[in-house]
């Protein structure tokens, strides 16, 4: 029983390109987050929703758009891919606030060539 | 401002050797939690424990320990005997008790150990 699951794990693209990135969780939690992990492994929150509406926006291009359909899914559009873009992402999810411990997917490497 | 500090970038040890991994932390929040999370080589981020600012009784898991010092913020982790299956990035983080805030993590370091 996955918790917090993403697809696709390993995404490989063209610059210019437009691509998704799919998350979900199944531990009832109310809030879901992106965080971008570089290659030196620095994890930067990007997006927060609780309950489908936005609460955290970091400073992240516009060519980045979160989704969030319902409270178990948050999903996350990148247009115009970079090179830049290249990393891991991963979906998070757990209760509001910063109490809470987050549980996180396995993560998606995106690597723009 | 929230910042967490994980001032040690890389460790390696010999295999059944104890190591600590240091976290020092910034907030003007009197209330907070901190949060220690493990990367091994897989990828995954694996949530290992949750502490609360007024809580600073240390806490033993199995070979972990974990030491919070109020006094001079910081929650340090210590693996006792440590074995290769505990090669990884261990991340640090904080998380304000107020609003929306996310966790603020610290850069994370990296545990190798050596059989």
């Amino acid at each position: 029983d996955t918790a917090v699951s993403q697809t696709p794990k390993y995404l490989v693209t063209q610059m210019g390109n437009d691509k998704s990135i799919k998350c979900e969780q199944n531990l009832g939690h109310d809030t879901m987050y992106w965080y971008k992990q570089d290659s030196k492994k620095f994890l930067k929150i990007m997006f927060s929703y609780n309950n489908k509406e936005l609460i955290i926006n970091e400073t992240v291009p516009n060519r980045f758009s979160p989704k969030s359909p319902d409270k178990a899914h948050l999903n996350l559009h990148i247009n115009s891919l970079e090179l830049g873009d290249s990393a891991v992402y991963f979906c998070a999810s757990s209760q509001p606030g910063g109490i809470h411990e987050q549980y996180f997917g396995p993560g998606t490497r995106l690597t723009v060539t | 401002a929230q910042k967490v500090t994980q001032a040690q970038t890389e460790i390696s040890v010999v295999e059944k050797e104890d190591v600590t991994l240091d976290c020092v932390y910034e907030t003007r929040d009197t209330t907070y939690y901190l949060f220690w999370y493990k990367q091994p080589p897989s990828g995954e981020l694996v949530f290992l424990i949750r502490r609360n600012s007024f809580d600073e009784q240390n806490e033993i898991s199995g070979r972990y320990s974990w030491n919070f010092q109020k006094s001079t913020s910081s929650f340090n982790f210590t693996i006792t005997a440590s074995q290769v299956v505990d090669s990884a990035v261990y991340f640090c983080a904080l998380g304000p008790l107020s609003g929306n805030t996310p966790l603020v993590f610290g850069k994370g370091t990296r545990l190798s150990v050596i059989a």
